[in-house]
């Protein structure tokens, strides 16, 4: 079935660039979304991309997306401490179900 | 953005008891709403669908007589977890979307613990 992975944890220290690795397998997704989840929380999406595009930008978030590869990736630039959380990946087809398949989650921890 | 309510924030219950977890949409009418489940450090699993006034599709391995989910009106789903078990506890989430919008917008979650 499709599947959706990410490394589990990454450490940076405030000030540097965080870049966060996704790959999916499912040919057929059609958008790619990137949550961020705080302690205790549900999800709030941070941003997407279209299967057609390769960058999105938006503010301190770059998502690049290489189909060919199924990768995605979401860097944040000059990272705080409030970015501290656990970011998914998920993948979301073309049909009308919205059905969401999710990566493990990636654990960001920020060092002052 | 859109707003999605959970209630109970968390729950503690007796093993055999069953629990209702309500999913409110504040501010706009959610034809769809999807029940999540999340473990400890792992991803969210999802669990049912359900549109407003038909039956829910659950996923494989989702037991329907388990985890029952009713989606009445269009600002409210609930999902019952009947005769619960100290395996059940986890973070149930919901997410909701209205009609003919692709973006889920998550609730805040439930923590259960069955003791």
């Amino acid at each position: 079935g499709e599947d959706v992975e990410q490394s589990l944890f990454l450490s940076v220290r405030e000030g540097d660039s965080s870049v966060i690795n996704c790959t999916y397998t499912d040919s057929s997704s059609t958008y790619l979304y990137w949550y961020k989840q705080e302690p205790g929380a549900g999800l709030q999406l941070l941003t997407y991309i279209f299967s057609n595009m390769d960058m999105k930008q938006d503010q301190r978030l770059t998502v690049l997306l290489n189909k060919k590869d199924k990768h995605l990736s979401l860097r944040i630039a000059d990272t705080q401490t409030g970015d501290s959380a656990i970011y998914f990946c998920a993948s979301g087809s073309s049909g009308n179900t919205g059905k969401l398949i999710f990566g493990q989650g990636t654990t960001l921890q920020v060092k002052p | 953005g859109a707003v999605v309510s959970q209630h109970p924030s968390w729950v503690i219950c007796k093993s055999g008891t069953s629990v209702k977890i309500e999913c409110r949409s504040l501010d706009f009418q959610a034809t769809t709403m999807f029940w999540y489940r999340q473990f400890p450090k792992q991803s969210l699993m999802l669990m049912a669908t359900s549109n407003e006034g038909s039956k829910a599709t659950y996923e494989q391995g989702v037991e329907k007589d388990k985890f029952l989910i009713n989606h009445a009106s269009l600002t409210l789903s609930t999902l019952t977890v009947t005769s619960a078990h100290p395996e059940d506890s986890s973070f149930y989430i919901c997410s909701a979307r209205g009609d003919g919008v692709r973006e889920q917008f998550f609730g805040p979650g439930t923590r259960l613990t069955v003791l």
